[in-house]
C-alpha cells in the first residue's frame, strides 16, 4: 500500500512561470492537507481539501495560489506567476476522515525559483 | 488562534545524553498533541500522540506528558542516538471548524558519536 505520493520531488521554474504540484493520497483517504515549509521556518498551513470540495483555504495566499482535489485523479497545488518567495518546500498530507485520524504525510516537493 | 512555541534550535548533543525539547501551547480548550520527526530530505513522521491531559505519548524511546496546568508538551528521551540527528516538531490539532495541525517552527537535533 503507497504512503502518500508527491511529485515532482524537485522543481525548478523562472520567475513567471506556472509550478503544478501533485499529490495522491493513501489509498482510501479522502481528506488532502496542504502546507508549506520555508528555509529554517516550520510547516504553515495552506489548505484543507476533500474530494471536489476546498474545506479550509484560510492559509492561501489571496492571488496566484489556487488548489484542487477532482474526483478523479490527484490533488493538484498550482502557483501561477512564480516569484522568488515562493522556493520552499511543499508537503502535502493526507488522512482517512479529517485530521483527527491522523496524518500521512508525503515527502515533498521542493520548489526552486530563480 | 492556536499556535505552537518550541525551544530555539539547534540542539547538539553526544551520543547517550539526556534529550529534552520544550513546546508549549495555546489554544481553546484541550487539543490533541503531537510529535512529528523529519529526517533530512523527507516528509514528517508521527513520532508520539496524546488526545488528553496527563496522557503520556510513547515510541522509540521517545516521551512526551500532556501537561493541562502549564500547557505543555515537552519531548524527552534518556539516552539519544546518532540516528536520532533530525528535526523535531510539536504539533497541536485545532478544535472546531475545520480541524487541521498547526506546528512549532522545529527544532534541530543533531547527536555526535
Amino acid at each position: 500500500n503507497a504512503g502518500v505520493m508527491q511529485n515532482p520531488r524537485h522543481l525548478v521554474r523562472r520567475r513567471g512561470q506556472e509550478a503544478r504540484l501533485r499529490c495522491s493520497p493513501m489509498k482510501g483517504h479522502s481528506h488532502v492537507y496542504w502546507y508549506r515549509q520555508l528555509p529554517e521556518e516550520g510547516l504553515k498551513f495552506m489548505v484543507y481539501l476533500q474530494k471536489e470540495n476546498i474545506i479550509d483555504e484560510s492559509g492561501m495566499p489571496k492571488e496566484r495560489f489556487s488548489a484542487e482535489f477532482p474526483k478523479e485523479g490527484p490533488s493538484i497545488l498550482r502557483i501561477q506567476q512564480v516569484v522568488r518567495g515562493d522556493s520552499a518546500a511543499y508537503f502535502c498530507a493526507s488522512s482517512l476522515g479529517g485530521a483527527g485520524y491522523g496524518y500521512t504525510f508525503g515527502s515533498g516537493t521542493r520548489l526552486t525559483v530563480v | 488562534g492556536d499556535s505552537v512555541t518550541q525551544m530555539e534550535g539547534p540542539v547538539t548533543l553526544s551520543e547517550e545524553a539526556f534529550l529534552t525539547i520544550n513546546c508549549t501551547y495555546t489554544a481553546t480548550g484541550y487539543p490533541s498533541l503531537f510529535w512529528y520527526v523529519q529526517y533530512p530530505g523527507e516528509g514528517l513522521q508521527l513520532l508520539l500522540k496524546a488526545t488528553k491531559a496527563d496522557d503520556k505519548g510513547s515510541n522509540k524511546g521517545f516521551e512526551a506528558t500532556y501537561r493541562k496546568e502549564t500547557t505543555s508538551f515537552h519531548l524527552e528521551k534518556g539516552s539519544v542516538q546518532v540516528s536520532d540527528s533530525a528535526v523535531y516538531f510539536c504539533a497541536l490539532l485545532t478544535q472546531g471548524g475545520s480541524e487541521k495541525l498547526v506546528f512549532g517552527k522545529g527544532t534541530k537535533l543533531t547527536v555526535n558519536p
